[in-house]
């Protein structure tokens, strides 16, 4: 059971809009905290997607958006690529636990 | 370029215990935490334990308090997790993670190493 909570899996086919959401509580998203997502793309290591509720790394495409209200937060992806098919984690830091916590994962499927 | 490489991973038995190691390049490694995250098979990942930049504050998941053991070295730009008393359920990928900031909190992990396999079975 993961602190915070995704979906299993999303899907929509090439072109469309997909969200993935991550609802947390009062110790960790609800507290103030950042949300950041990561990818991880099959047999490989995550790669931080989103940093601080809705910032891109440089290099990543504008495709990707990211938000924050209360004790969630989502992920948007835009025009769906194949390529963006993989796993994706939204993670906080949960001040009850003095560490940092992740969502159970979201697996992406274009279809 | 920035790079950490981890190390270390193996087969062991239940009950036994297992060092990893992770090295870091290419930036000022005493300035920023580092953490340790694990994904056991098909699982998704999970913080295992953390580390400020000047390695006075420490933390770990309440899954391996008392039995794992973070530490790193400054002068060598290492990073290493004791791992003692294992598990079968400690069976996973094992990433070392370099955090934004000096100080456990509010950051996110901005590089992961390539990851290293422990399975722990008799």
């Amino acid at each position: 059971q993961s602190v915070l909570t995704q979906p299993p899996s999303v899907s929509g086919a090439p072109g469309q809009r997909v969200t993935i959401s991550c609802t947390g509580s009062s110790s960790n998203i609800g507290a103030g905290y950042d949300v950041h997502w990561y990818q991880q793309l099959p047999g490989t290591a995550p790669k931080v997607l989103i940093y601080d509720n809705n910032n891109r790394p440089s290099g990543v495409p504008d495709r990707f958006s990211g938000s924050k209200s209360g004790t969630s937060a989502s992920l948007a992806i835009t025009g769906l690529q194949a390529e963006d098919e993989a796993d994706y984690y939204c993670q906080s830091y949960d001040n009850s636990l003095s560490g940092w916590v992740f969502g159970g994962g979201t697996k992406l499927t274009v279809l | 370029e920035v790079q950490l490489l981890d190390s270390g991973g193996g087969l062991v038995q239940p009950g036994g215990s297992l060092r990893l190691s992770c090295a870091a390049s290419g930036f000022t490694f005493s300035s920023f935490a580092m953490s340790w995250v694990r994904q056991a098979p098909g699982k998704g990942l999970e913080w295992v334990s953390g580390m400020t930049g000047g390695g006075r504050i420490i933390s770990y998941a309440d899954s391996v308090k008392g039995r794992f053991t973070i530490s790193r070295d400054n002068s060598k730009n290492t990073l290493d997790l004791q791992m003692k008393s294992l598990r079968v359920e400690d069976t996973a990928v094992y990433y070392c993670a370099k955090m934004r900031g000096q100080l456990l909190g509010n950051y996110h992990m901005n590089v992961w190493g390539k990851g290293t396999t422990v399975t722990v079975s008799s």
